[in-house]
């Protein structure tokens, strides 16, 4: 049992065009998360959402947008790829607080040609 | 401006001995510091919290400390294994934000 499924694993897309990547928990945790690995393997954090409302929102572009149906489901819409979004894209996890650690799913690795 | 640093980027050492992994931070206030291992092609493993108010903390072969005065915290893994070779990040938590994340140090355990 996968506890924080993301699909798809890869995704390669032209530039301009719009796309989604899922994120599934069954841990019941309360907060989810997606981060951006570069390059550069830097691990920067995009998004946070707590019970389906968002708490975090660093500054990325308006073209990113997470979408939470459920505190089960945390999505990622894209629109109008650019080149310099490919990267790894990793879902997490947490318990509100966070103080058991995060569970990460297995990333999106998104390539813009 | 806050900065979380891992001294190198890569650390090699041979099999048996004790790797031992620096993180230090500046202009943050953490209630606690994580440490993730992560595998290339996977995401970040959890594998320690220590808090604020804690000096160590130990688990199986792994100890971390935590020094909040000198804003570092250090991570050892003792009798070093090559399958122990991944990449390290520590992570801090600042209260109202997410974890914030090292660059990490790529551990490699020379047989």
């Amino acid at each position: 049992d996968t506890a924080v499924s993301q699909t798809p694993k890869y995704l390669v897309t032209q530039m301009g065009n719009d796309k989604s990547i899922k994120c599934e928990q069954n841990l019941g945790h309360d907060t989810m998360y997606w981060y951006k690995q570069d390059s550069k393997k830097f691990l920067k954090i995009m998004f946070s959402y707590n019970n389906k409302e968002l708490i975090i929102n660093e500054t990325v572009p308006n073209r990113f947008s997470p979408k939470s149906p459920d505190k089960a489901h945390l999505n990622l819409h894209i629109n109008s790829l650019e080149l310099g979004d490919s990267a790894v894209y990793f879902c997490a996890s947490s318990q509100e607080t966070g103080e058991f650690g995060y569970t990460f799913g297995s990333g999106t690795r998104l390539t813009v040609v | 401006s806050q900065k979380i640093e891992q001294n190198s980027e890569a650390l090699n050492i041979q099999e048996g001995k004790t790797a031992t992994l620096t993180c230090n931070y500046t202009n943050y206030s953490p209630a606690y510091l994580q440490w993730y291992r992560q595998d290339p092609g996977r995401g970040p493993v959890f594998l320690l919290l220590i808090r604020e108010n804690e000096k160590e903390k130990r688990k199986e072969r792994l100890k971390v400390t935590f020094d909040t005065t000198l804003k570092q915290s250090l991570f050892h893994i003792t009798a070093s294994q090559p399958a122990d070779s991944a990449t390290y990040l520590c992570a801090l938590d600042q209260a109202g934000t997410a974890l914030i994340f090292g660059k990490g140090t790529t551990l490699s355990v020379s047989s």
